[in-house]
């Protein structure tokens, strides 16, 4: 079972460099989301799609651009990395419901330097 | 906004014990609460979701609770093992009429060391 499926796992950028990390889903869910990870400020909502076609912003999108490709995909892109933007990306897929768990994939780590 | 906070930070006991995390949250308006695992270098696991309309879940050694009144939950783990070291994370989803962004909103962990 893949569940969530992140791209690159690992990644060194240069910084005002350009990138896509990429997520797909193999179960079927509408709702798809990016977080970021820190030390010492834990998980942030980046950026969600609801459904196909659709995306919101989080809490902290500045800087970050995504695409709903399809139901399956949903790209993170930094158009001009910055050494603030260094952290552990996760994607993560979910039904929307109160019984629905939201799964998480194995992660991104960014390096900007 | 939602704000979540999990205490203690760390925690360190010996193999056997039986332990409680506990979260608490600001909003009481919520859909669901998870709690994750998340082992160094790894993505995070789901261990058990909480309806907001459940007051505990139950998965093997662990027992989560919810008092949404209160804003607060626990993990439970009875008869802890080496293997049990990990960040613990509590997460809460906002319920759809609340408005806002959909998603989980996290706290920020605790690390918990099984002693042998």
């Amino acid at each position: 079972n893949a569940g969530v499926t992140q791209t690159p796992k690992f990644q060194v950028l240069k910084t005002g460099q350009s990138m896509t990390l990429q997520c797909a889903q193999d179960m079927n869910h509408n709702s798809m989301y990016w977080y970021r990870q820190d030390p010492g400020m834990g998980l942030r909502l980046i950026y969600y799609s609801a459904s196909e076609g659709t995306t919101d912003k989080g809490e902290v999108p500045n800087g970050y651009n995504v695409s709903r490709l399809n139901k399956r995909e949903f790209s993170l892109r930094l158009e001009s990395a910055a050494p603030s933007q260094t952290s552990v990306y996760f994607c993560a897929s979910s039904e929307f419901g109160m019984g629905n768990t939201i799964y998480f994939g194995e992660g991104s780590w960014l390096t900007v330097v | 906004k939602q704000e979540v906070t999990q205490i203690p930070a760390a925690l360190s006991v010996p193999e056997g014990e039986n332990l409680v995390l506990n979260c608490s949250f600001t909003d009481s308006a919520i859909y669901n609460l998870q709690w994750f695992r998340q082992d160094p270098g790894k993505g995070l696991t789901s261990l058990l979701l909480i309806q907001s309309s459940q007051r505990e879940q139950t998965s093997g050694r662990l027992n989560a609770s919810l008092d949404k009144s209160s804003g607060r939950s626990t993990l439970y783990i009875a008869a802890s093992q080496p293997g049990d070291s990990a960040t613990y994370l509590c997460a809460v989803r906002l319920t759809p009429s609340r408005g806002g962004a959909d998603g989980l909103t996290f706290g920020k962990g605790t690390h918990l060391i099984i002693q042998p």
